[in-house]
C-alpha cells in the first residue's frame, strides 16, 4: 500500500541552526502539507503546497519556514534558524485534493532544539 | 475559525465498548475524520463520515454524527489492548487552492485495562 515516508525520524539540533525535514508523498497525490504537534498539544496546520507553490499557510508558518519540491518526488520543510519552541513532531501529508481529499500522513519527524 | 474539542482521557476494560466524543464548530465541514496515533507513530486514518450521513459502521467502529449539535462520536466495540492509543477527531475545510485542511482536536488518550 502506498505510504508517505519521512526522514529523519528524529533530529537534534542546536538553537539557531538550519534544519531540513524531508518527505516523499504518495506518488499520484497533488497536494502536500506540513503539520506539527508540540508535545501534549494539538496537531496544527502549517502549510499546503500545490502546483509548485504554497496554496495556504498558517500564522505559525513565518519567514523562518520554507517548503520546496526540489525534484518531483521529495517535499521538504526548511527551518532557517531554529528556536527552542520549534521542538515538535512534524508530520508531512499528501492528498489527491478535491472531493477525494483524504490526507495520508507520514510517521513524523521529531525535532528537538537544544 | 474552526475549533475541535475532545475529552483528554478515557479508560475502559478489555471487551467493553469505548465511546470517544468530539465537538466541532464549523457547520460547513463536509467530512469529519477519526485518526489513531500509537506511541511514537504517525497519524493513521481510521474512518471518516460525510456530513449528510448520521452513522457509519466499519467492522468494530461506529461513527455517529449529530450535525445539529455539531457532535461526533467514535464507538469501538469489544475494545482490545491494541486499541490503546490517542484518537484524534478532525474536521475538514477546503482550501481556496483546492486542497484540504484538517483542524484537529486535542486527542483522547484511550487506555484499555485487562
Amino acid at each position: 500500500e502506498p505510504e508517505v515516508t519521512q526522514t529523519p525520524s528524529h533530529q537534534v539540533t542546536q538553537m539557531g541552526q538550519e534544519v531540513i525535514l524531508r518527505c516523499v508523498p504518495i506518488s499520484n497525490h497533488l497536494y502536500f502539507y506540513w503539520y506539527r504537534q508540540i508535545l501534549g498539544q494539538k496537531v496544527e496546520f502549517l502549510v499546503s503546497f500545490y502546483n509548485n507553490e504554497i496554496s495556504e499557510k498558517s500564522e505559525i508558518f513565518d519567514d523562518q519556514f520554507s517548503v520546496e519540491r526540489p525534484d518531483g518526488s521529495n517535499f521538504t520543510l526548511k527551518i532557517r534558524s531554529t528556536k527552542l519552541e520549534d521542538s515538535a513532531m512534524y508530520f508531512c501529508a499528501s492528498s489527491l485534493g478535491g472531493a477525494a481529499g483524504e490526507l495520508f500522513f507520514g510517521e513524523g519527524s521529531r525535532l528537538t532544539v537544544l | 475559525g474552526e475549533d475541535v474539542e475532545q475529552s483528554l482521557f478515557l479508560s475502559v476494560r478489555e471487551g467493553d465498548s469505548s465511546v470517544i466524543n468530539c465537538t466541532y464548530t464549523d457547520s460547513s465541514s463536509t467530512y469529519l475524520y477519526w485518526y489513531k496515533q500509537e506511541p511514537g507513530a504517525g497519524l493513521q486514518l481510521l474512518t471518516y463520515i460525510f456530513s449528510n450521513m448520521d452513522m457509519k459502521q466499519d467492522q468494530r467502529l461506529t461513527v455517529l454524527l449529530n450535525k445539529k449539535d455539531k457532535h461526533l462520536s467514535l464507538r469501538i466495540a469489544d475494545t482490545q489492548t491494541g486499541d490503546s492509543a490517542i484518537y484524534f477527531c478532525a474536521e475538514r475545510s477546503i482550501l481556496t487552492g483546492g486542497g484540504n485542511k484538517l483542524t484537529f482536536g486535542t486527542g483522547t488518550q484511550l487506555k484499555v485495562e485487562l
